[in-house]
């Protein structure tokens, strides 16, 4: 398996433009995690879905954030509109097994808005 | 609140000497726990977890962590540090769900 894909790798937009970053989970995981990382906040969770369907997004910011999984092969992270304090690196991760199977992440997003 | 804890921000070892990197853990129940490891521009990596059974668990790289119940505490341990071994390391515990509680990080330096 090719573990977990995201793209872009590198994104930088200005303030105010809309930023979409996109996650292909693992084949047969059911379970897709977001987490953010910076130096100041550490790994933060943003959002997690089961089965497609959002758990828990109260990680997420504010409004400006949100994100879909409309199947079990993708899902996206939107900002809209994008502020310098959301740059950082953002992690997709997806999971298989249920009450505690490890987490498999990609190789992150690395976001910078000017 | 649940959380996990990792009182060193950074642990420096000397190659070739013992290395351990804690972590300890408030979380109801029966958690499960794991430890990841991040190199530079790369996301986490599963190192190793602790479901049930034997307290030492043994992962990739040569790594192995004991579980200690009475302690709340799941300390990262290598016999022989590399430098390559230098790295972010990241304790968690399952939070219901498939959720996972990372604690904040703890960066081990090893110097030649």
């Amino acid at each position: 398996d090719a573990g977990v894909i995201q793209s872009p790798r590198h994104e930088v937009t200005e303030m105010g433009q809309e930023v979409t970053l996109r996650c292909k989970p693992i084949s047969g995981h059911n379970s897709l995690f977001w987490y953010r990382q910076t130096m100041m906040r550490g790994l933060e969770l943003l959002i997690y879905f089961n089965n497609n369907v959002p758990i828990d997004d109260s990680g997420m910011p504010e409004d400006r954030f949100s994100a879909k999984m409309p199947n079990a092969s993708f899902s996206t992270l939107k900002i809209q509109p994008s502020e310098p304090r959301d740059s950082a690196v953002y992690f997709c991760a997806s999971s298989s097994p249920p009450g505690g199977g490890e987490q498999y992440f990609g190789p992150g997003t690395r976001l910078t808005v000017t | 609140a649940q959380s996990v804890a990792q009182p060193e921000d950074q642990v420096n070892v000397a190659e070739g000497n013992p290395l351990t990197v804690k972590c300890t853990y408030s979380v109801s129940g029966n958690p499960y726990l794991f430890w990841y490891v991040q190199y530079p521009n790369r996301g986490l990596q599963f190192l190793l977890k602790y479901i049930t059974g034997d307290n030492l668990v043994k992962g990739s790289y040569g790594f192995e962590a004991e579980f200690n119940k009475s302690q709340t505490s799941f300390h990262l341990k290598k016999p022989s540090a590399l430098v390559s071994d230098s790295a972010l390391y990241f304790c968690a515990a399952s939070g219901g769900y498939n959720k996972l509680i990372f604690g904040a990080g703890t960066r081990l330096a090893v110097h030649p």
